[in-house]
């Protein structure tokens, strides 16, 4: 067990709609990544969050949007679905204070598995 | 980041050590060798990482060579347990540095 909870672990819903993925990392981790793996893209870097503030971006469509909280759990909002947006979205927590260090280790969640039909 | 290139796939005997290899030939001086591995549809988990000195701890060893262009991950007694697809990434230090995974290499430990 990472100590990073994703909820939901399934989620179906159909083209058009929106839906929130949220994320509750370690205790005491500052920053949080999102990460999407399709079986076509493998795993994406999303967008990172460290202490509410975003503070890198990746190949994240301008449908997706994310916000870290002030108790530091993140959720990911994504909207207007595609069939191409069916993948797996992984939630990480750094386990140092500050990113980019070098010892900076990730611990990633089981996953939020998405299908849009 | 610089790059690297992983075989696509390997297997290794239970028990065996297994030596999963990786080039990263245009490293810089400033960035790490970082190994991460993901058992079917699990998150990523992080194994060991390093800059230039071997390293190890209680998963496994990763052996980097003096010029940093290649390394090698050792798990010195494989299990059925370890089978998994294995990242080999190379990540600079300082802000906005992200961890980006390659398509890893496959590693299935047989009976």
């Amino acid at each position: 067990d990472s100590g990073v909870t994703q909820t939901p672990k399934h989620l179906i819903t159909a083209t058009g709609q929106r839906v929130t993925l949220r994320c509750s990392p370690r205790s005491g981790d500052l920053s949080v990544y999102w990460y999407q793996q399709s079986l076509d893209q493998g795993l994406q870097f999303l967008i990172q969050y460290y202490n509410g503030e975003e503070r890198a971006k990746g190949n994240i469509l301008e449908r997706f949007s994310a916000q870290q909280f002030p108790d530091l759990h993140s959720e990911l909002n994504l909207s207007s679905l595609e069939l191409g947006d069916s993948a797996l979205y992984f939630c990480a927590s750094s386990g140092t204070p500050e990113f980019g260090t070098t010892n900076e280790k990730l611990f990633f969640g089981s996953g939020t598995q998405l299908s849009v039909l | 980041d610089a790059k690297t290139t992983q075989p696509t796939s390997m297997d290794c005997a239970e028990g065996r050590a297994a030596n999963l290899p990786c080039n990263h030939s245009t490293i810089s001086g400033n960035e790490y060798v970082y190994w991460y591995r993901q058992i079917h549809s699990q998150g990523p988990q992080y194994i060991i990482h390093g800059l230039k000195n071997n390293e190890t701890n209680e998963m496994a060893s990763l052996i980097i060579t003096e010029d940093r262009k290649s390394s090698t991950l050792i798990l010195p007694h494989a299990t059925l347990r370890d089978t998994a697809v294995y990242y080999c990434i190379v990540r600079r230090t300082g802000a906005n540095s992200k961890l980006t995974f390659g398509k890893g290499i496959t590693l299935s430990v047989r009976p």
